[in-house]
């Protein structure tokens, strides 16, 4: 089957310091993307598209200036958090789409100190 | 926007005993999504319902989509220890093909 890779898998970090998490679709070319959030025991909130070659398109109140995406080649996404705050602590996974099936990155667990 | 409900949000049962969570949408879905989150994990599909009224199975999972295509149930017949994780419906989230809007999740326990 498809597989997705993160990385990293955790991080810590100090606050007003930048994150960089990449997704990777390792066996297959996905020109979208998509990044989630995720809190504790609850669901998964969408926080933005990213398309290969063009700019990401982010849900209504995720502030794009914050969360910076790249989507540099057809199995590469990057999502940035930058000036990062403890609020930001959180699981952050991607998804790619073979069909229409999405296939789920492992995971980037996030703390801010 | 479209929105997806789910409910229970918590379930607990003993093993053997059935479960079955409910997704309501407030408008005609083209398709459901179901996934299954293992505690730590991360979503991994289940099965895509397409057709009004549909019913699948996959061993002692049941999947049913509504006839008016709003909503949908996931039913686990005699429940297991390894059934235990976070099970979401997803619809369409937009025109972005690929793009889902999720439920909030019921998180089953299953209790040995």
């Amino acid at each position: 089957g498809a597989v997705v890779s993160q990385h990293p898998s955790r991080v810590i970090c100090k606050s007003g310091t930048s994150v960089k998490i990449e997704c990777r679709s390792l066996d297959f070319q996905a020109t979208t993307m998509f990044w989630y959030r995720q809190f504790p025991k609850k669901s998964l909130m969408l926080m933005a598209t990213s398309n290969e070659g063009s700019k990401a398109t982010y849900e209504q109140g995720v502030e794009k200036d914050k969360f910076l995406i790249n989507h540099a080649s057809l199995t590469l996404s990057t999502l940035t958090v930058t000036s990062a705050h403890p609020e930001d602590s959180s699981f952050y996974i991607c998804s790619a789409s073979l069909g229409y099936e999405q296939y789920f990155g492992p995971g980037t667990r996030l703390t801010v100190t | 926007g479209q929105q997806v409900m789910q409910i229970p949000q918590y379930q607990h049962v003993q093993e053997g005993e059935d479960f079955t969570t409910y997704c309501n949408s407030s408008t005609t879905l083209s398709n459901i999504q179901w996934y299954k989150q293992r505690p730590g994990g991360h979503p991994v599909f289940l099965i895509q319902l397409v057709k009004s009224g549909e019913v699948k199975k996959q061993k002692r999972l049941t999947f049913q989509f509504g006839e008016a295509k709003k909503n949908s149930s996931l039913h686990i017949t005699a429940t297991q220890t390894t059934d235990v994780g976070t099970y979401f419906c997803a619809g369409p989230g937009g025109t972005s093909y690929g793009k889902l809007t999720f439920g909030q999740g019921t998180i089953l326990t299953v209790h040995p």
